[in-house]
């Protein structure tokens, strides 16, 4: 165990479903990522959030909305997904300082499939 | 560009030798370096950090930067089946809103 759990590990939803993907993280940490992991691509960065504000949107589309209610529990909601937008989506956590190392942890991942 | 290259593989060596898992980075400004490994449908796994150029070891994995030719390297000496994995490496500036720069990953097979 990494300190990163994601929930649910495996999620197979319809283009017209709304579902959300869960993160929490036991580490201590004040920053979280969702990332896409997609086949012989590099991990895409899509939503950063540092001391629970969103720093980062890398242009996602607006079909996934990230929610950070607190520091340790991080959501991706989704909804009127294609079916390109199946893949690992994998949530990690880091503590940020101004001078210090980003080292991120991650969870195991929820597997999506769009059908 | 501020990306980092790794070839994908797959990597197949037997089972004993010493891997060797490269990667090349063109950002100079990059001060801290990562190998993660993923086990297939797991996410991926810290194994080691190194913010300096030289060697870092921690039991069969070592480490090594060099940040004058820009090039990272991961060996693992006494390899076992349980090594085969997805190695990725990933590099970082430092300080906040830090972003990680990942590369694509190799997958590596060790053959019994």
């Amino acid at each position: 165990e990494t300190g990163v759990t994601q929930t649910p590990r495996h999620l197979v939803m319809g283009m017209t479903n709304k579902k959300s993907l869960k993160c929490e993280q036991h580490l201590g940490h004040n920053a979280m990522y969702w990332y896409k992991q997609s086949a012989k691509k590099p991990l895409e960065l899509m939503f950063v959030y540092s001391l629970e504000e969103r720093v980062e949107n890398n242009s996602v589309p607006s079909r996934f909305s990230p929610e950070c209610p607190n520091s340790s529990h991080l959501f991706l909601h989704l909804h009127t997904l294609q079916p390109e937008d199946s893949a690992l989506y994998l949530c990690a956590s880091s503590q940020e300082s101004v001078k210090g190392k980003n080292i991120q942890y991650f969870g195991a991942g929820t597997r999506l499939s769009v059908l | 560009q501020k990306e980092v290259e790794q070839d994908p593989g797959p990597l197949s060596v037997p089972e004993g030798a010493i891997v060797s898992l490269n990667c090349t980075y063109s950002n100079s400004a990059f001060q801290y370096f990562m190998w993660y490994r993923q086990y297939s449908r797991k996410g991926p796994e810290l194994l080691m950090y190194t913010y300096s150029s030289g060697n870092k070891e921690d039991g069969r994995f070592t480490a090594q930067v060099d940040k004058s030719s820009k090039y990272i390297s991961l060996f693992i000496r006494d390899s076992q089946p349980s090594d085969s994995a997805t190695y990725l490496c990933a590099a970082g500036e430092g300080g906040r809103d830090d972003k990680i720069i990942f590369g694509k990953g190799t997958r590596l097979h060790i053959l019994p």
